[in-house]
Parts: structure tokens; sequence; C-alpha cells
């Protein structure tokens, strides 16, 4: 079962370069989300989508933009990257919550990007 | 503000003696909490969920407990391959598309040494 593919797994782009990063899922799961994970920080939720054409900001939007045309991708854009978006970035995506109210999460193997 | 905290940042353990991790929370609405389990270079795993004051879980040398306000997870005689950072994470919210979000303590690393 492949579950959650991210791509690229390592990238190191230029200060002011633009990518996009890439996130499929195959368990036909609503909900997916984009994290990103600093040394000692935990993991930030950057986006998250409850279903194809849903978006909503997360904690920390700011230089990032997402879009959900299909169930299965989210992808991530970093538009005009700067050295503080070097970090650990990962995906995850989960049912929709049950009548418990939680459902967990399954997440990507990450892709860590360097800005430089 | 919903807060999520986990205690020790780290914990070095010899082979078989037994401990416990803390993640203590304040959140509003808690739908779920849920450990995970990272190694390096790899995406979080899940271990656990608890929806419920005084619920358990149990998964080999893990078991995973939850109070009103905080949750532990015991490590009974661990084995090197326990090694790893583990992170606990929750749901809350009214709102229903809020329900899914996860947010995280910021782990405890464990390393067992033989």
């Amino acid at each position: 079962n492949a579950g959650v593919t991210q791509t690229p797994k390592f990238r190191i782009l230029k200060i002011g370069q633009s990518m996009t990063l890439q996130c499929t899922q195959d368990m036909n799961h609503n909900y997916m989300y984009w994290y990103r994970q600093d040394p000692g920080m935990g993991l930030k939720l950057i986006y998250y989508s409850v279903g194809a054409g849903i978006t909503d900001k997360g904690e920390v939007p700011n230089g990032y933009n997402v879009s959900r045309s299909t169930t299965e991708d989210f992808p991530l854009r970093l538009e005009l990257a700067a050295p503080s978006q070097t970090s650990v970035y990962f995906c995850a995506s989960s049912p929709a919550p049950g009548g418990r109210g939680g459902a967990e999460a399954f997440f990507g193997q990450g892709t860590r990007l360097t800005v430089v | 503000e919903d807060q999520v905290t986990q205690s020790p940042e780290a914990l070095r353990l010899q082979e078989g003696e037994s401990s416990s991790l803390n993640c203590s929370y304040t959140v509003s609405g808690l739908r779920g909490l849920f450990w995970y389990r990272q190694d390096p270079g790899k995406g979080p795993e899940f271990l656990f969920t608890l929806y419920s004051a005084g619920e358990e879980k149990e998964k080999e040398r893990l078991k995973a407990t939850l109070t009103k306000k905080e949750s532990f997870l015991h490590i009974t005689a661990p084995k090197p391959e326990d090694s790893a950072t583990y992170l606990c994470a929750v749901q809350a919210g009214v709102a229903t598309d809020s329900w899914g979000k996860l947010q995280f303590g910021a782990g405890t690393q464990v390393v067992v040494t033989p």
C-alpha cells in the first residue's frame, strides 16, 4: 500500500525561487494537511483541506499556497522562497472524523527543503 | 489559547528500565488525543487514539492513558528498538471542519541503550 506519497524527498532552493511540493494519497481520504517541522518545535499546520475544492489556512500559512482539485492530490506551492522556509514538510491525510469526533492522520515520508 | 506540552524533552533509558512520558493539554472541546512515533528521517507513525478520560490503550510495551488534563505514555521494559521521538497531538473544536486538524506537542526523544 502506497499511503501518502510526497515528492521530492530533498530540495535546495535559492532565495526568491518558487517550487511545488507534491502530495498524493490512495486511501480515498477526505481530509488532507500540510505541516512543517522545525527542530525542537513539533509540527505546525500550514494549510488543510476537508475535500476537493475546499482549503483553509492553518497556523503558519504565510508564504505558501495550496489547491485541491482532486481527492487524491494536495500540492503545496512556495512562492519567493525565504531562508525561514527551510524545514521538513509533511503531508498527511485522514478520513473524516467519525461519531467520536477524532480520526488518525497518516503521514508521508517528508520533504527536506533548504533555502540558501 | 490551545496548548499541548510534552515532558521531558529527552529521556535516556537502560534496556528494561520502565518510564513514562507526559502530554498535558489545554484545549476547548477535545475530540481526540493521539500518540505518534517518529523515527529519524521518517514521517510520524500512528500509535494510539484516546477519546475520553479514563480510557487506556496498549500495544506491545506501550500503554497510553488519558485524564481530563493530560495523557501518559508508559513504556514497560523498553528495548533499543523503542528508541524514537514520541509525539502527542490533539484534535479539538466545535466546528466540524476543524475536527480533523491535529495540534502537536514538541515531542519527547527517547533513547534506549542496551
